[in-house]
Parts: structure tokens; C-alpha cells; sequence
């Protein structure tokens, strides 16, 4: 069973859908929860980062961390096509230096 | 303004034939990384460095090799050793108190002929 596991999609909805991307994950040590969003050939980027359980809002943008269920999420409002991208889950213990991403989900916001 | 490079965007390499990627950052941070994506992979890490002159292997460091001369500077070199090299290799950086805020540079797609 690998730690962090994602669903790698595609997920295609239509402009102005509310967007679910979820991780699941089977360490209960991981304190640090961060959503990178990847277009297509490049690099990640930071999108939203969050410490232990909550939620968090930043815009369209909504990160939920259920760390009872070993269960995060991220929200999307009224999506765009420019949202379309592939959307990376990762997660780190305390005080280390290593991240353990998810596969990534595809996610396609058509007009 | 602030981020950071890699070169080449694009590599071809022969089998047998050693290659350097290139990473530089500007954003004075003194953490680097170098990570490895594959189609249902994810990320996986190669190396990774805190500071100049010092580095640690990753999960995935046979076949690969770096150096940290300079703060700004950290180079993957991927050996003949390395059997499964094609891949989209990507460079970050953070500072050494926040290591998972990591930024991404564009990446270079290595294809073996």
C-alpha cells in the first residue's frame, strides 16, 4: 500500500463547478499537508499549505484536512480552464526534509 | 526576480553516456532537491542538500550523482549506472527551517535514444 494515494483522473467538469480533489494517506505521523498544482510540462507550484486538521481558504481555493479519516481535500470554486492542470497532494512529518506526494489528478475544466 | 532555472529544458542522451542537469536558485535558500516524476508515480527523490559541500541520498539515488559547491548551485549528474533514465527530472528549493515549502523549478525531460 503506498502511503499517500490519489485518484490520477482525469476529472473533467464544466466551467463553474465546484471542483473535489481528494488524497488519502496510512501514516498518522504526517503534520504538514500542501496542495502543489502542475501544468502541463511544468515545474509544481505551492497552491496551499496546511498544519495538522482544519480547513483553510485562500479565493477559489479551500484545503480540508481530516486527519481522523487520514483524508485531505481540496476545494475549488467556480472553476476556470485555466484550473486545468494536474493537482499533487503531499504531506511531511515534523522537522524533516521529505515530502511524500501523490500521483497527481488530472483535472480538466472544459467551457 | 526571484526562482528557479534549469537547463536544459529538453536532454537526449545515449545509452552508456553520462548528462548534467543543471539547477540554479536566487532565492537564497540553502535547501535543495532533486526529484524524479514518472507517469503514476508521482514524485519520488533523488538527493537533497542543506547546505554547501554536504548532501543526502534520497529513495532513488542509484544511478545518480550531484555536488553542492555553491549555495546557488546544486547539479544531478545521471550515470550509465542509472537503467530506467528517461523521466521529467525537477529541481527545488526551501529554507532549511520550512522544508516543506519546497519551490519547483520548470524541469528538464531526459529521453534516452
Amino acid at each position: 500500500q503506498k502511503e499517500v494515494e490519489q485518484d490520477p483522473g482525469p476529472l473533467s467538469v464544466p466551467e463553474g463547478a465546484i471542483v473535489s480533489l481528494n488524497c488519502t494517506y496510512s501514516n498518522s505521523a504526517f503534520q504538514y499537508f500542501m496542495w502543489y498544482r502542475q501544468y502541463s510540462r511544468k515545474g509544481p507550484e505551492l497552491l496551499m499549505y496546511t498544519y495538522s486538521s482544519g480547513n483553510k481558504e485562500d479565493g477559489r481555493f479551500t484545503a480540508q484536512v481530516d486527519k481522523s479519516s487520514k483524508y485531505i481535500s481540496l476545494f475549488i470554486r467556480d472553476s476556470q480552464p485555466s484550473d486545468s492542470a494536474t493537482y499533487l497532494c503531499a504531506m511531511s512529518y515534523d522537522n524533516t526534509d521529505k515530502l511524500i506526494f501523490g500521483t497527481g489528478t488530472r483535472l480538466q475544466v472544459f467551457p | 526576480d526571484g526562482g528557479i532555472t534549469q537547463s536544459p529544458k529538453y536532454l537526449f542522451r545515449k545509452e552508456g553516456q553520462n548528462v548534467t542537469l543543471s539547477c540554479e536558485q536566487n532565492l537564497n535558500h540553502d535547501a535543495m532537491y532533486w526529484y524524479r516524476q514518472d507517469p503514476g508515480q508521482g514524485l519520488r527523490l533523488i538527493y537533497y542538500s542543506q547546505i554547501v559541500n554536504d548532501f543526502q541520498k534520497g529513495d532513488i539515488a542509484e544511478g545518480y550523482s550531484v555536488s553542492r559547491e555553491k549555495k546557488e548551485s546544486f547539479p544531478l549528474t545521471v550515470t550509465s549506472a542509472q537503467k530506467n533514465p528517461t523521466a521529467f527530472y525537477l529541481c527545488a528549493s526551501s529554507i532549511v527551517s520550512s522544508p516543506d515549502t519546497q519551490y519547483f523549478g520548470p524541469g528538464t525531460r531526459l529521453t534516452v535514444l
